[in-house]
């Protein structure tokens, strides 16, 4: 059975940091590109940012490049997003899921962990 | 970035109604096309892949066409389960995901 279990989440200050935590399982983690997708509250799906299989390749949104980092760790099965300098505006559920620039079917999606900017 | 336009943003329907989505793409994405149904406080459920393939599990009522830059999703036959969010996503290789806006199914 695929699972993705996402940690981390919760009410940060603005301009401060966070880190997600995705771990993986059911399937070859290191032959799958992987993504973070979120949701504002109240709105629709927003991509974020996609690494490679193995992680060579990184790619993100332009409303957060150059304050979060997305990275794994094969040996763990966990996909990371390091998030700094949050603003009120990265408020959202965000999501894990399989998949990303490969082309792979993204079937199968964590279930959220919700981040809260504010003072 | 490609660019996906989904209409109308809601809808409002009965049970037992034939309601379709459209989804536009700014360039052809072949059928690099999914649907997924979203309901409050959960994660998108995918629905359809390719553009016209079920995914396992998912109800026959459910289908999409459409290849290049234009799709669709057809609900055949609306059911009280059916009422939520629909979401279409292109994920064309060599090019970050994108989504449309939404579709929300409300009971008239």
């Amino acid at each position: 059975e695929v699972q993705l279990l996402e940690s981390g989440g919760g009410l940060v200050q603005p301009g401060g940091s966070l880190r997600l935590s995705c771990v993986v399982s059911g399937f070859t983690f290191s032959s799958y590109d992987m993504s973070w997708v979120r949701q504002a509250p109240g709105k629709g799906l927003e991509w974020v940012s996609t690494v490679s299989g193995y992680g060579e390749i990184t790619n993100y949104a332009d409303s957060v490049k150059g304050r979060f980092t997305i990275s794994r760790d094969s040996s763990k099965n966990t996909l990371y997003l390091q998030m700094s300098g949050l603003r009120a505006e990265d408020t959202a559920v965000y999501y894990c899921a399989k998949g990303g620039m490969d082309g792979t079917i993204p079937d199968y999606w964590g279930q959220g962990t919700l981040v809260t900017v504010s003072s | 970035d490609i660019q996906m336009t989904q209409s109308p943003s809601t809808l409002s329907a009965s049970v037992g109604d034939r309601v379709t989505i459209t989804c536009r793409a700014s360039q052809s994405i072949s059928r690099w096309l999914v649907w997924y149904q979203q309901k409050p406080g959960k994660a998108p459920k995918l629905l359809i892949y390719k553009a016209s393939n079920l995914e396992s599990g998912v109800p026959s009522r459910f289908s999409g066409s459409g290849s290049g830059t234009e799709f669709t999703l057809t609900i055949s036959s609306l059911q009280p389960d059916d009422f939520a969010t629909y979401y279409c996503q292109q994920y064309n290789s060599y090019s970050s995901w994108t989504f449309g806006q939404g579709t929300k199914v409300e009971i008239k």
